[in-house]
């Protein structure tokens, strides 16, 4: 079954930083991988997809990495600010799971202090 | 387009009482999933269907939970009787194989059994 892990489980870094965060996964044969962003008391907004065949995606200042061979993600916000605050999760879909179901990491929560 | 829509955004409801939550899918997608989120039990997928067929129910809690979708454009989640563990928001998502799967989710439901 696969397992996807985010760590660390917080962040908190200086406006203008880069941010660097991380998902892992133990099986390599994935269909896709998601990243969402989730703010408090809200739902899940969809920020990048990343197909097998990929190796990135990227959108303004955020860009996402894979390595399927190392069974790793990366979603990089380049100069954060603090509406980059926020909680981020990243998902991954397996050929074998029928119709698109995510297996959810617990997610990284974010804070850009000003 | 008008994205997932979840209704009610807010319930509040007696221990022992039905609650219904409802759910309308962006158009054209055909894979819907009904998730909850807690503190305690981050996000559970529940239920999913596709071309709205029942795929997987293997994350409903218990038999007092039961999910239908009776067309393209409409879902129920039902719980019957509710209980205070209950509480949770639940998010409903929908996703389409021609856009790879991404998933789109609603703003939520906050339920609260007291």
């Amino acid at each position: 079954k696969q397992e996807v892990t985010q760590i660390p489980a917080a962040l908190s870094v200086p406006e203008g930083e880069n941010l660097v965060l991380n998902c892992s996964f133990t099986d390599s044969a994935i269909y896709n991988l998601q990243w969402f962003r989730q703010d408090p008391g809200k739902g899940l907004t969809s920020l990048l997809l990343i197909q097998s065949s990929q190796r990135e995606q990227t959108s303004g200042r955020l860009n996402a990495s894979l390595d399927k061979s190392s069974g790793r993600s990366t979603l990089y916000i380049a100069a954060s600010q603090p509406g980059d605050s926020a909680t981020y999760l990243c998902a991954s879909s397996s050929p074998t799971d029928s119709w698109g179901k995510l297996q959810f990491g617990a997610g990284t929560q974010v804070v850009v202090t000003p | 387009d008008a994205g997932v829509i979840q209704s009610p955004r807010h319930e509040v409801t007696e221990m022992g009482q039905e609650v219904t939550l409802r759910c309308k899918p962006i158009s054209g997608h055909n894979s819907l999933f009904w998730y909850r989120q807690t503190m305690m039990r981050g996000l559970e997928l529940l239920i999913y269907f596709n071309n709205n067929v029942p795929i997987d129910d293997s994350g409903m809690p218990e038999d007092r939970f039961s999910a239908k979708m009776p067309n393209a454009s409409f879902s129920t989640l039902k719980i019957q009787p509710s209980e205070p563990r209950d509480s949770a928001v639940y998010f409903c998502a929908s996703s389409s194989f021609s856009r790879s799967y991404e998933q789109y989710f609603g703003p939520g439901t906050r339920l609260t059994v007291t």
